[in-house]
């Protein structure tokens, strides 16, 4: 099937720091990705849509100036958690849906997540 | 507006036995079902998914789900759990022909007993 990939897998940082964790879509073009982030023990909560070449749609309570979503082509998406803090720690998931035309079209991939530590 | 609800958050069972995970869901259009594993530290596998067309789905490692529409659900089963399936389980619903981002479930977590 097809594959999402995100890196990094495990990241620590230091309290202040910007970390980027990308998402690729190795085998197939997404026009859509979604981000979600997952607390331990919890279920995954929509952060974001990610459209490509567009401005990404958050929902509400989260703060697009301190996760930035960018997605400059059809094969990746970039979270950005800016001045990240010890409460950003958690588990961040993303998901692309295949474009029109191939053949997993409208199917929805996740990747393998990223577990983001803030010290 | 979709919502999911998984009744109850830990089911335990033995080696053999029957599994079944409930699921019920509200969505105020035609939803897409989804039933979706995640391993410790990983991200979520695709179990089955129901769209249209026949209810009871079968998907991989021995599951199915079936979608009863005056019930609200789509309940997952297994007839013999295996030391493997020990995991945790998320329902997941989607509207608008499945092309929105999905609501999960709060998840369960399957605990499997030698």
């Amino acid at each position: 099937g097809a594959v999402v990939s995100q890196h990094p897998s495990r990241v620590i940082c230091k309290s202040g720091t910007s970390v980027k964790i990308e998402c690729r879509s190795l085998d197939f073009q997404a026009t859509t990705m979604f981000w979600y982030r997952q607390f331990p023990k919890q279920s995954l909560m929509l952060m974001a849509t990610s459209n490509e070449g567009s401005k990404a749609t958050y929902e509400q309570g989260v703060e697009k100036d301190k996760f930035l979503i960018n997605h400059a082509s059809l094969t990746l998406s970039t979270l950005t958690v800016t001045s990240a803090h010890p409460e950003d720690s958690s588990f961040y998931i993303c998901s692309a849906r295949a474009s029109s035309g191939g053949t997993n079209t409208g199917e929805l991939f996740f990747g393998e997540g990223s577990r983001l530590t803030v010290l | 507006a979709q919502s999911v609800t998984q009744l109850g958050s830990h089911v335990s069972v033995s080696e053999g036995a029957l599994v079944l995970l409930r699921c019920n869901y509200s969505s105020s259009v035609p939803p897409y079902l989804f039933w979706y594993v995640q391993y410790p530290n990983q991200g979520l596998q695709l179990l089955l998914k129901y769209t249209t067309g026949a209810t009871l789905v079968k998907g991989i490692n021995g599951f199915e789900a079936e979608f009863k529409k005056s019930e609200t659900s789509f309940h997952l089963t297994k007839p013999s759990a295996h030391m493997s399936d020990a995991a945790e389980y998320f329902c997941a619903v989607s509207g608008d022909t499945g092309r929105r981002a999905l609501t999960f479930g709060s998840g369960t977590r399957l605990q499997v007993q030698p």
